[in-house]
């Protein structure tokens, strides 16, 4: 069963503090996703990587970076958590970029900036 | 550039209503269609895709035709259930290395 998970469920953290999210896919997936999901917004794409040490910015890279050191981890840093990151952040992986694939989804990570 | 537009929510029905959301899209090519459904707590999932025109995708009694003429994928289930209560986001993936393309999604709320 494919499987995507997401490191914490809830994190609360303080401006300025620099936070790391991972994510881990068990289905050799080549591309990952970070998205953040806001009410009224809907899903907006961070960063996506389709090959280790690949990356490419989003929608909305601003803020943050991201590293994939290994083929089945994708970490999200907030360099300096600003209360406009408040959200909840999702991780995504595809088999491929064609487009017929479905991107298979983590739990995400509520996170709360104070 | 691409983009999903869907019904604003949130949608309230009683059990063994007749659902749709409306979906439609702007795209360049032929883009795959997608609903993906976010159950209370949970990550996005797939429930349903079309990737050609005229095509349907169904699943667990959903429904939805890939439309091009009127640029459309509206999803349509004959009778909900408390259980299909969860928010709905509709999709387009141009492929390559073009992003996905998510709707803002639409909260249903069934009622017993």
């Amino acid at each position: 069963d494919v499987k995507v998970t997401q490191s914490s469920r809830y994190l609360v953290k303080r401006t300025g503090e620099k936070v790391f999210l991972e994510c881990v896919q068990d289905m050799d997936h080549e591309n990952m996703f970070w998205y953040r999901q806001d009410p009224g917004l809907g899903l907006r794409l961070i960063y996506f990587s389709y090959d280790v040490k690949m990356k490419e910015k989003g929608d909305i890279p601003e803020g943050y970076s991201v590293s994939r050191e290994k083929k089945e981890r994708f970490s999200l840093i907030l360099e300096s958590a600003s209360t406009n990151q408040t959200s909840m952040y999702l991780c995504a992986s595809s088999s491929a970029l064609g487009q017929v694939e479905t991107q298979y989804f983590g739990p995400g990570t509520r996170l709360l900036v104070l | 550039g691409n983009s999903v537009t869907q019904m604003e929510g949130p949608v309230t029905l009683s059990e063994e209503a007749f659902l749709t959301i409306n979906c439609t899209y702007t795209a360049t090519g032929y883009p795959s269609l997608f609903w993906y459904v976010q159950y209370p707590g949970e990550g996005l999932q797939l429930l349903l895709k079309a990737t050609k025109a005229d095509d349907k995708g169904s699943n667990k009694g959903f429904e939805a035709t890939y439309r091009k003429e009127t640029t459309s994928f509206h999803l349509e289930k004959g009778s909900v259930q408390v259980s299909d209560s969860a928010v709905y986001f509709c999709a387009l993936n141009p492929g390559g290395y073009q992003k996905v393309t998510f709707g803002t999604g639409t909260k249903l709320q069934v009622i017993p």
